[in-house]
């Protein structure tokens, strides 16, 4: 089955330290494609990135950064020199590759709440 | 371009008392997908449907039903709400091709008392 860990509830921390948030996944597919969606305190979810399971290479985006490991089933977010306003639950997801009547369902981890305080 | 909306944005229930939740995207997708949030739980699946006319449960569908009608809305109904039905929910749809991202909805903030 298939199975999102996100085993930080919580993190704190101060305006411009960096941070790491960890998923762990668990599938049997071997094609599959993880995301990553950030839920600000207004309640909507933001889309933050799309990696497919052949697609290894590190990814940077401005002060984020994505690190997918297929040996240890990790894609963990790390979001340098943080700001205020990146305080939000982020989830991490994972979904089945499309084909043959696969629908791409999302399965979210339980979400990890960044505060980053001033 | 509204992407996909949510109506409405609160709700407070009575037990017993029935409800639908609107669902309706403008992006032309054929996918769209029912979620509920509750503390600690992340989201989860309640329904889901791949076209006009389809739908399927997912991972927590008792005590809901969908109907897509059309294929720029997909309805969630309540026939009996619950106390345990309290939560958040989520609508999102997607392209059928590849392997895109959901796009969300705001939310409905649903309270069953």
């Amino acid at each position: 089955a298939q199975k999102v860990t996100q085993a930080q509830t919580e993190i704190s921390v101060v305006e411009k330290e960096d941070v790491t948030l960890d998923c762990v996944y668990e599938t049997r597919d071997t094609t599959y494609y993880l995301f990553w969606y950030k839920q600000p305190p207004s309640g909507e979810l933001v889309f933050l990135i799309r990696r497919n399971s052949f697609d290894e290479q590190n990814e940077i985006s401005g002060r984020y950064s994505w690190n997918f490991q297929k040996s240890t089933s990790s894609f963990n977010f790390t979001i340098t020199a943080s700001q205020v306003v990146d305080s939000a639950v982020y989830f991490c997801a994972l979904s089945e590759a499309m084909g043959g009547g696969a629908t791409n369902k999302l399965i979210f981890g339980t979400g990890t709440l960044l505060a980053v305080q001033p | 371009n509204a992407g996909v909306t949510q109506t409405p944005k609160f709700r407070v229930l009575k037990t017993g008392q029935s409800m639908t939740l609107l669902c309706a995207q403008d992006m032309n997708h054929e996918y769209m997908y029912w979620y509920r949030q509750d503390p600690g739980m992340g989201l989860r699946l309640i329904h889901y449907s791949v076209g006009e006319g389809t739908t399927a449960k997912g991972e927590v569908p008792d005590g809901y039903n969908v109907s897509r009608l059309k294929k720029q809305n997909f309805l969630l109904g309540l026939e009996s709400a619950a106390p345990s039905q309290t939560s958040v929910y989520f609508c999102a749809s997607r392209r059928r091709l590849a392997n895109n991202e959901q796009f969300f909805g705001p939310g409905t903030r649903l309270t069953v008392l």
